[in-house]
């Protein structure tokens, strides 16, 4: 079946570095999401990407979506103790989405 | 708008008991979802529904049934409580399929011993 799959699995990084995340699909994608969950929290969407490689920007958040329509990127410039908490991306599946293994994100201040 | 409600927030069951995790939604979604996510770990669908009388398996079924009669509301009824079903279980609901985004309710934690 479809799989969704993120890297890195934990991320731990200092206050003011960068952070990448990526999600690699095993089909072509008709469109990407992202979510994020803050510890003891619940998803919340971030942004949706459609188009081939299309980048999309949310202040210190940049979002790419590969040419091939099977992977995406989220990147973090300059981390804040807020951005902490798990990032998944989830693809097109048959009626619902397949949810990615997640990225759980620390950042020490 | 409330937007997606689910009851209780948390609940411990002994081995063998049944409950039902509520799920409401205001939204006027057709689309409405249920998953589980135990610690540490991803999202995984147990059941959705693409609108009222119609429900289909997810990826972990097996302990769990649902019905959806309103558009409103998909409760998750489980049968035979568990230890495998602690868990964190999230309801959530879509406009439409994939192309919308997904609103998630606070979820339900519950433990079963």
């Amino acid at each position: 079946g479809q799989q969704v799959m993120q890297i890195p699995q934990y991320q731990h990084v200092q206050e003011g570095e960068d952070f990448t995340t990526y999600c690699n699909s095993s089909t072509t994608l008709s469109n990407i999401q992202w979510y994020k969950q803050r510890p003891g929290g619940h998803p919340v969407f971030l942004i949706q990407l459609v188009k081939s490689g299309e980048v999309k920007k949310q202040k210190r958040l940049t979002f790419q979506f590969g040419e091939a329509k099977k992977n995406s990127s989220l990147h973090i410039t300059a981390t804040q103790t807020t951005d902490v908490g798990t990032y998944f991306c989830a693809g097109e599946g048959t009626d619902k989405l397949i949810f990615g293994t997640g990225t759980r994100l620390q950042v020490f201040p | 708008n409330a937007g997606v409600t689910q009851t209780p927030k948390f609940r411990i069951l002994k081995i063998g008991q049944s409950m039902t995790l509520q799920c409401t939604q205001d939204m006027n979604h057709n689309y409405m979802y249920w998953y589980r996510q135990d610690p540490g770990m991803g999202l995984k669908l147990i059941y959705y529904s693409v609108g009222a009388g119609i429900t289909d398996k997810g990826e972990v079924p097996n302990g769990y049934n649902v019905s959806r009669s309103t558009t409103e509301d998909f409760p998750l009824r489980l049968e035979l409580a568990a230890p495998s079903q602690t868990s964190v279980y999230f309801c959530a609901s879509s406009f439409t399929e994939t192309t919308y985004e997904q609103y998630f309710g606070p979820g339900t934690r519950l433990t079963v011993t």
